[in-house]
C-alpha cells in the first residue's frame, strides 16, 4: 500500500509564512487533502483538490503540488494555527492513506 | 447543518467485536457521498479504516480488511462499523466522516463526527 511522509514538527514565528510538506507516490496521480487538528478536537478539512478551501477556512491556507510532494502553506501564521496537520490521498486501488502528521508550533 | 454522531461502547474486552454506529443528521445518507471511518490511537496519527456507499459498496484498509465490516441502514440514516478480534492495539478514538465525490482525483473527508474513545481492556 502507498505511504505519505510528513515532517514530525515544524515551527514558525508569529506572522510569518510556513510550508508543511507531504511526500508520496500516490500524489503523482491525485491531489492531497489537508486537515487541521487541535488538541482534543476532531480533524477539520482545510484544503482539498488542487487548492480548494471549504467554507469558513481563511485564505491564509493554501495548497500546492509538485511531482510527488504536496505542500500546505500558512501565510501570516497566527497563534490559533498551532495544531497538528495531516495530509491524505487515495491511490489507484481506492485505498485512502494519511500522512503521519506535522505538529505546527507558532513562536 | 450536516452532523455526524458516533455511538457505541467505550470499553470492550480483548477478542470481542466492536460495534459502532454513525448517525447522520440533516442530510440524506442516500447521496453521491461515501461514508467513512477513521481512527486515532491516543497521541498518535490518523488511520483510515474504510468507506462505503449507501448501496453497500465498500473499501477497507488492507491491514484491517480481515477484521472489518461496514454496513448502512438507510431507513435510520446511519452507517455502522464492526471490528472483530480486538486487541489493545485497537484502543483509539474512532471517527466517522463524510467523503464527497473526488475533486481532482483527491479523496477527502469534509464533515467529521466528534469521535468516540474506545478502550480495549480486560
Amino acid at each position: 500500500s502507498s505511504e505519505l511522509t510528513q515532517d514530525p514538527a515544524v515551527s514558525v514565528a508569529l506572522g510569518q509564512t510556513v510550508r508543511i510538506t507531504c511526500q508520496g507516490d500516490s500524489l503523482r496521480n491525485s491531489y492531497a487533502s489537508w486537515y487541521q487538528q487541535k488538541s482534543g478536537q476532531a480533524p477539520v478539512l482545510v484544503i482539498y483538490g488542487k487548492n480548494n478551501r471549504p467554507s469558513g477556512i481563511p485564505d491564509r491556507f493554501s495548497g500546492s503540488t509538485s511531482g510527488n510532494t504536496a505542500s500546505l502553506t500558512v501565510t501570516g501564521a497566527q497563534a490559533g494555527d498551532e495544531a497538528d496537520y495531516y495530509c491524505n490521498s487515495r491511490d489507484r486501488s481506492g485505498d485512502v492513506v494519511f500522512g503521519g502528521g506535522t505538529k505546527l508550533t507558532v513562536l | 447543518q450536516v452532523q455526524l454522531q458516533e455511538s457505541g461502547p467505550g470499553l470492550v474486552k480483548p477478542s470481542d467485536t466492536l460495534s459502532l454506529t454513525c448517525a447522520v443528521s440533516d442530510y440524506s445518507i442516500i447521496s453521491s457521498n461515501w461514508w467513512g471511518w477513521i481512527r486515532q490511537p491516543p497521541g498518535k496519527g490518523l488511520e483510515w479504516i474504510g468507506y462505503m456507499f449507501y448501496s453497500g459498496s465498500t473499501y477497507y484498509n488492507p491491514s484491517l480488511k480481515r477484521r472489518v465490516t461496514m454496513s448502512v441502514d438507510t431507513s435510520k440514516n446511519q452507517f455502522s462499523l464492526k471490528l472483530n478480534s480486538l486487541t489493545v492495539l485497537d484502543t483509539a478514538f474512532y471517527y466517522c466522516a463524510r467523503m464527497p465525490p473526488p475533486v481532482g482525483g483527491s479523496a477527502f473527508f469534509d464533515i467529521w463526527g466528534q469521535g468516540t474513545l474506545v478502550t480495549v481492556s480486560s
